[in-house]
Parts: C-alpha cells; sequence; structure tokens
C-alpha cells in the first residue's frame, strides 16, 4: 500500500513559469514532510522540508504548501528554470520513536524546464 | 570534504551470484541508512546502521540481505543469491548523528542482475 501518492508523474514548463507537484499521504503519524530533487546519476538531496505546525515554508524559489486536514503538500517552483529540470521526490516520516529517518517517498515527478 | 561515497556505482551479477555493495559515509558521519529505489518507484527504507551496530533493519527483505558498518571501513550491503527483482538503485545516506537535515544520500549503486 502507497503511502504518499505523488503527481504529476511527469510534468514540462517554460521557462519562467510555475512549477507545481503534489503529494497526499495517509499515515497521520507523519510530522516530517521533506522534497526531495534528484539529477540524473546522483543520490538525491534535500531541497526544502516541512513540519505540521506550519502551512507554508519558502526558501528562495522553492515554496512548501501543506493542508492538514487534507493530509496534503505541495511543492511550488517559481520562476522555473532549465536548471531545475531533474526528478523530485515529495517524502513523509514519522518522529514517533524517533524513528524519522524512515522515510516514505513518493514515485517522483520528473520536470522539465524549457529554454 | 567528501560526500558519501558508494561503490561500485554500476554492478551487473547473474542470477544465484553475491552482490557486495559499500558505502562510505561522510567524514564525521557514524549513522549510515540504506535505501532502495526500484524501477520506476520512490525509494524505499531498508536499514538503519550505527558503527557496529544494527539499529533498524525493519526494512530490510527476510532472506539473502545482509548489512554491516564495521568499526573500520565501509558499510557493507550484501546480496546473497541475487534474483532478477534485486536490480535496483541502492542508495545509502549518512549523518552525524541522528537523520537531520544533515543527512545527505550518495549517488547510489545501480544492480543489475542477469
Amino acid at each position: 500500500q502507497q503511502q504518499v501518492k505523488q503527481s504529476p508523474q511527469s510534468l514540462i514548463v517554460q521557462k519562467g513559469g510555475i512549477s507545481i507537484i503534489n503529494c497526499a499521504y495517509e499515515n497521520t503519524a507523519f510530522d516530517y514532510f521533506p522534497w526531495y530533487q534528484q539529477f540524473p546519476g546522483k543520490g538525491p538531496a534535500l531541497l526544502i522540508a516541512i513540519r505540521p505546525d506550519v502551512s507554508e515554508k519558502k526558501e528562495g524559489r522553492f515554496t512548501i504548501s501543506f493542508n492538514k486536514s487534507a493530509k496534503q503538500f505541495s511543492l511550488h517552483i517559481m520562476d522555473s528554470q532549465p536548471g531545475d529540470s531533474a526528478t523530485y521526490f515529495c517524502a513523509a516520516s514519522a518522529n514517533s520513536g524517533g524513528s524519522n529517518y524512515k522515510l516514505t517517498f513518493g514515485k517522483g515527478t520528473l520536470l522539465t524546464v524549457n529554454p | 570534504n567528501a560526500g558519501v561515497m558508494q561503490n561500485p556505482r554500476h554492478l551487473v551479477r547473474r542470477r544465484g551470484q553475491e552482490a557486495r555493495l559499500r558505502c562510505s559515509p561522510m567524514k564525521g558521519h557514524s549513522h549510515v541508512y540504506w535505501y532502495r529505489q526500484l524501477p520506476e518507484e520512490g525509494l524505499k527504507f531498508m536499514v538503519y546502521l550505527q558503527k557496529e551496530n544494527i539499529i533498524d533493519e525493519s526494512g530490510m527483505p527476510k532472506e539473502r540481505f545482509s548489512a554491516e558498518f564495521p568499526k573500520e571501513g565501509p558499510s557493507i550491503l550484501r546480496i546473497q543469491q541475487v534474483v532478477r527483482g534485486d536490480s535496483a538503485a541502492y542508495f545509502c545516506a549518512s549523518s552525524p548523528q541522528g537523520w537531520s537535515t544533515e543527512a545527505f544520500f550518495g549517488q547510489g549503486t545501480r544492480l543489475t542482475v542477469v
């Protein structure tokens, strides 16, 4: 049973546009929601993360929006650039018992930003 | 300060052979985590180790898979008698203490079983 559902599977955006990736989770014990960026041949790199006590977190062009009641969170990339082209993964974990290392990942979104 | 180093980057094994994947954590990191990424899937947690201790192996398949992190040397993920379904990318991550924003992934080992 997939506990984190991510959409869309792929996304094509023009340079300067807004990229939006959505995730939904089922486990109400999740309390940590990171986004990872992965370039081909590389490992995932932490991009930005949020905890459920806030509804939004912004770091530069990247924003996470979080809706606890709907059990959904999303990544917005403003002014998308060709260098943002990568696979993006949402993830979630529960800190209960200190197990926040046990991340559950979505299947990923392949983002292509056209020049 | 080199990042998390995994080797080999690519590994091809015939069915029934053994695969040994190595992970050298970042300097100063004593916690290692292994994840597996099956084709078109997200990463899935396998095991969490500290030096000479397995902390959580709840994500490890019950048979053929084992992991260790000795006092000296890299962490090793060992897969015995590999099958086609073991073909995947295996990533390790390391952190100085528990999981945090200071946890970093390596580049992964792509295992192909033929």
